[in-house]
């Protein structure tokens, strides 16, 4: 089945250090999407990506869809402790009803 | 618009008991997923509802099982509870024109003891 990989798992930095998280599908994807889980909260979503090769910017957040659209990855810039939270990627395979598949998740601290 | 909500907030059962949780998605919103949540295994989805009917169900045992009424509410149910079903269940709506944009309910804390 589909599988959605995200790493790292868990990621410290300092505030004012830059993050990256990477999701990679193992199946070919329609979109993909990206959500924000605050500690003791809910996915909030974030930001949808459909075109190979897109690129989007919200403020810090940079956020990138690979060529063969099986990739993605989301940089933020100089972390704010506002940042903190686990980032989710989603998809769903081109072409197929099949359901919408979430990563695992990279869990972000950020130490002021 | 009103979001998404989720009842009840939280959950205390036994195993073996059975539980109905249920989801209001918003307004204008036919779409209607769950997931469920837990440490170990971050999100993992459940069921994917469209105007009544089920799209998609996830791996999980036929003790979950979920419906779609008319006006787009939806409920799970998750009998003969296990100690391993103790998770955060979510509910997220998503409109008809944008079926990958979820967005997503506060979530039924489930603890089985």
């Amino acid at each position: 089945g589909q599988q959605v990989m995200q790493i790292p798992q868990y990621q410290h930095v300092q505030e004012g250090e830059d993050f990256t998280t990477y999701c990679n599908s193992s199946t070919t994807l329609s979109n993909i999407q990206w959500y924000k889980q605050r500690p003791g909260g809910h996915p909030v979503f974030l930001i949808q990506l459909v075109k190979s090769g897109e690129v989007k910017k919200q403020k810090r957040l940079t956020f990138q869809f690979g060529e063969a659209k099986k990739n993605s990855s989301l940089h933020i810039t100089a972390t704010q402790t506002t940042d903190v939270g686990t980032y989710f990627c989603a998809g769903r395979p081109t072409g197929s009803a099949r359901q919408l598949t979430f990563g695992s998740g990279t869990q972000l601290t950020v130490l002021p | 618009k009103a979001g998404v909500t989720q009842t009840p907030r939280y959950l205390i059962k036994t195993r073996g008991q059975q539980v109905t949780l249920s989801c209001s998605p918003i307004s204008g919103h036919r779409s209607v997923s769950w997931y469920q949540q837990t440490p170990g295994q971050g999100l993992q989805f459940l069921f994917e509802y469209f105007s009544e009917t089920q799209r998609n169900k996830g791996n999980f045992p036929g003790r979950f099982s979920g419906r779609q009424f008319s006006n787009s509410r939806s409920e799970m149910n998750v009998s003969t509870l296990e100690l391993g079903d103790s998770a955060l269940y979510l509910c997220a709506s998503s409109a008809a024109g944008t079926p990958d944009t979820q967005y997503f309910g506060p979530g039924t804390r489930l603890t089985v003891l």
